[in-house]
């Protein structure tokens, strides 16, 4: 299967404190994406990283990629109570990168 | 600006009854476009894409068809809903020169 995954499943911290959730893939990749859901709702992009990209900031939003692990991570800094969502990550699938191959998600709960 | 729309937001049909879902985009042409369903705390299922009018891939074998009669309608079907249809219907889109994708709100669907 070229599912990711990702970990942990579920999450929960304090508000101010930072989240950090990993993904893992299994085929080589030129792009990979993270997505937010909240709960009930559609999902939302957030940041897309580049095969020849290590790092990505967006906001309080840092992305990293590793290729040779074949994982990336996703921190965000400074949590807030509306930071409470499902995140989600996505590569192409191999050959057809029309197609997204998802991850399971990760759960994070920001407690105020 | 682009926008996707989706309805019903929610839907509750008996076992055996048809279904018909339906996604339209606004604000662009030509998009890709995409049936996800989502179980309860679970990542995404792939059911259908579309690259153009009448164009439809099918990525699993189910009780459910798709259809895209004009360039930014895409549609779900069934004739015959089965309990296991239950779940969280996503449409989505992207431009072939992007690699995001943009979801619509979604549509809770229960079976009974």
């Amino acid at each position: 299967s070229q599912q990711g995954e990702e970990d942990p499943q579920a999450l929960s911290i304090q508000e101010g404190e930072n989240a950090t959730m990993n993904c893992s893939y299994k085929t080589s990749i030129n792009n990979l994406q993270w997505y937010r859901q909240n709960s009930g709702r559609g999902l939302v992009h957030l940041i897309l990283i580049r095969s020849n990209e290590r790092e990505k900031h967006s906001g309080r939003l840092r992305v990293t990629l590793d290729t040779s692990k074949k994982s990336s991570s996703l921190l965000i800094t400074a949590s807030r109570a509306a930071d409470t969502a499902s995140y989600f990550c996505a590569t192409p699938y191999a050959g057809n990168n029309r197609k997204l191959i998802w991850g399971l998600g990760t759960s994070l709960a920001v407690n105020p | 600006s682009q926008t996707i729309h989706q309805w019903p937001a929610t839907l509750v049909q008996p076992v055996g009854s048809p279904l018909s879902l339906e996604c339209t985009v606004e604000g662009t042409s030509n998009p890709n476009l995409y049936w996800y369903r989502q179980a309860a705390g679970r990542g995404l299922q792939l059911l259908f894409y579309s690259v153009g009018i009448g164009q439809i891939s099918s990525e699993v074998p189910q009780n459910l068809s798709a259809s895209r009669p004009q360039d930014r309608q895409f549609i779900l079907s069934s004739k015959k809903l089965l309990l296991s249809d239950s779940g969280f219907y996503l449409c989505a889109w992207r431009t072939d020169s992007n690699n995001e994708q943009f979801f619509g709100p979604g549509t809770r669907l229960t079976v009974l």
